[in-house]
């Protein structure tokens, strides 16, 4: 079956530690985002890869990194320096203009 | 900020009633796209429409887009509980360099009771 997989579901994370969130696509789509949704805030860009071993900063983007070593996979590392990284953490990738999005199910990051 | 709004935040309907969303926008776009997340979900794709565009039906879905007001809205006929999930608005922006980028609103919450 074609689509975009997170994982872990959920993810718990101890103050001062990096974790890392796992997408992988096989849609064979070029471009691929991270965003962030809070409660009553809809979704933010942490960051968006438009073709491999290319990515730029999306709108909070600071205290998360990301690689695009693949087409089919984009990894987004939450560093200790983000501060306050509760939050559901949605993938998406999309082809071509306008960019109709496909949505992997979620990671859940809860700060322990 | 190119961020759509949706309005209202909320929405409460009995099955079988229609619902209505809306969404504002700031800026010039190309196209303008719905989405649906149930709770704990990720978000599915509904139904886009074109800024050449002034409507669009899909099944039970109906957008409309009205570009000199810079809003559209969403229309759920016979609604049923399994509609029951929060609807976003997402629009791109007419700058002609960021492909694909999507900016997304805060959500109408549409609860149908049975």
């Amino acid at each position: 079956d074609g689509g975009i997989t997170q994982s872990p579901k959920y993810l718990f994370r101890k103050e001062g530690q990096n974790v890392t969130l796992s997408c992988e696509q096989n849609l064979n789509h070029d471009a691929m985002y991270w965003y962030r949704q809070d409660p009553g805030q809809g979704l933010r860009l942490i960051y968006y890869s438009q073709i491999v071993n290319d990515f730029q900063k999306g709108d909070i983007a600071e205290g998360y990194s990301v690689s695009r070593e693949k087409k089919e996979s984009f990894p987004l590392t939450v560093t200790s320096a983000q501060k306050n990284p509760t939050a559901f953490y949605l993938c998406a990738s999309s082809i071509g203009d306008p960019g109709v999005a496909f949505f992997g199910q979620g990671t859940r990051l809860t700060v322990v | 900020s190119q961020q759509g709004e949706e309005d209202p935040q909320a929405l409460s309907i009995q099955e079988g009633e229609n619902a209505t969303m809306n969404c504002s926008y700031k800026t010039s776009i190309n196209n303008l796209q719905w989405y649906r997340q149930n709770s704990g979900r990720g978000l599915v794709h509904l139904i886009l429409i074109r800024s050449n565009e002034r409507e669009k039906h899909s099944g039970r879905l109906r957008v409309t887009l009205d570009t000199s007001k810079k809003s559209s809205s969403l229309l759920i006929t016979a609604s049923r509980a399994a509609d029951t999930a929060s609807y976003f608005c997402a629009t791109d922006a007419d700058r002609g360099s960021t492909l694909g980028r999507l900016y997304f609103g805060r959500g109408t919450q549409l609860t149908v009771w049975p």
